[in-house]
């Protein structure tokens, strides 16, 4: 999976918990994304990362926060998780702007908010 | 909305047979680009076509590009167990815009 790693790859949690999924690339890419996919709405851009500390919303951005120290780690994190975030959630990274250039994937975290 | 829409949403072939997915979008694009879903797997880019191009190959894949009537297909031909997949195509959103959107997919099963 072109060097990308998602941590933790299955959880179950509480509505209101915090929750932190990791993002690990050894690509050295700039842009880095967070996604989100669910039936009958394929996947959906969260936030995105350009650089180290830069940082945007996508489509889906309510309800999520990112951070990006460095250039290989990018964690998405919900503040208080809803049931409607239950979800697989997908990272993804590209050398170049994505709409340029192809995108790798991780391998996904399935996460389940009871 | 979604700027790329795929059709069908499920095709169901023989092992061997050609498959055709299309995908309909809505603004003008830079480019656009097909990847591969396996089940419970990240997607797995397959093809990347530019405005200004109208057919591309890859393998067993074709893609072509109809920028007039805002529409791209997927051609797999003789198809393979292994192609048993979701099939997504993603545009820019706006030649502005830095981000791409995925359509829903279509989901292809190669029957033995």
């Amino acid at each position: 999976d072109a060097g990308i790693t998602q941590s933790p790859r299955h959880k179950v949690t509480e509505t209101g918990t915090p929750v932190t999924l990791r993002c690990h690339q050894t690509e050295n890419h700039r842009y880095m994304y967070w996604y989100r996919q669910d039936p009958g709405h394929g996947l959906r851009l969260i936030h995105y990362s350009y650089g180290v500390k830069d940082t945007d919303k996508g489509e889906v951005s309510d309800g999520y926060s990112v951070s990006r120290s460095k250039t290989e780690d990018f964690l998405l994190t919900l503040e208080s998780a809803t049931s409607s975030q239950t979800s697989v959630y997908f990272c993804a990274i590209s050398e170049g702007l994505a709409v340029l250039n192809e995108q790798f994937f991780g391998p996904g975290t399935r996460l389940t908010v009871l | 909305s979604q700027q790329g829409e795929e059709d069908p949403q499920a095709l169901s072939i023989q092992e061997g047979e050609n498959a055709t997915m299309n995908c309909s979008y809505k603004t003008s694009i830079n480019n656009l680009q097909w990847y591969r879903q396996n089940s419970g797997r990240g997607l797995v880019h397959l093809i990347l076509i530019r405005s200004n191009e109208r057919e591309k190959h890859s393998g067993r894949l074709r893609v072509t590009l109809d920028t007039s009537k805002k529409s791209s297909s997927l051609l797999i031909t003789a198809s393979r167990a292994a192609d048993t997949a979701s099939y997504f195509c993603a545009t820019d959103a706006d030649r502005g815009a830095q981000k791409l959107v995925f359509g829903q997919g279509t989901r292809l099963t190669i029957n033995p």
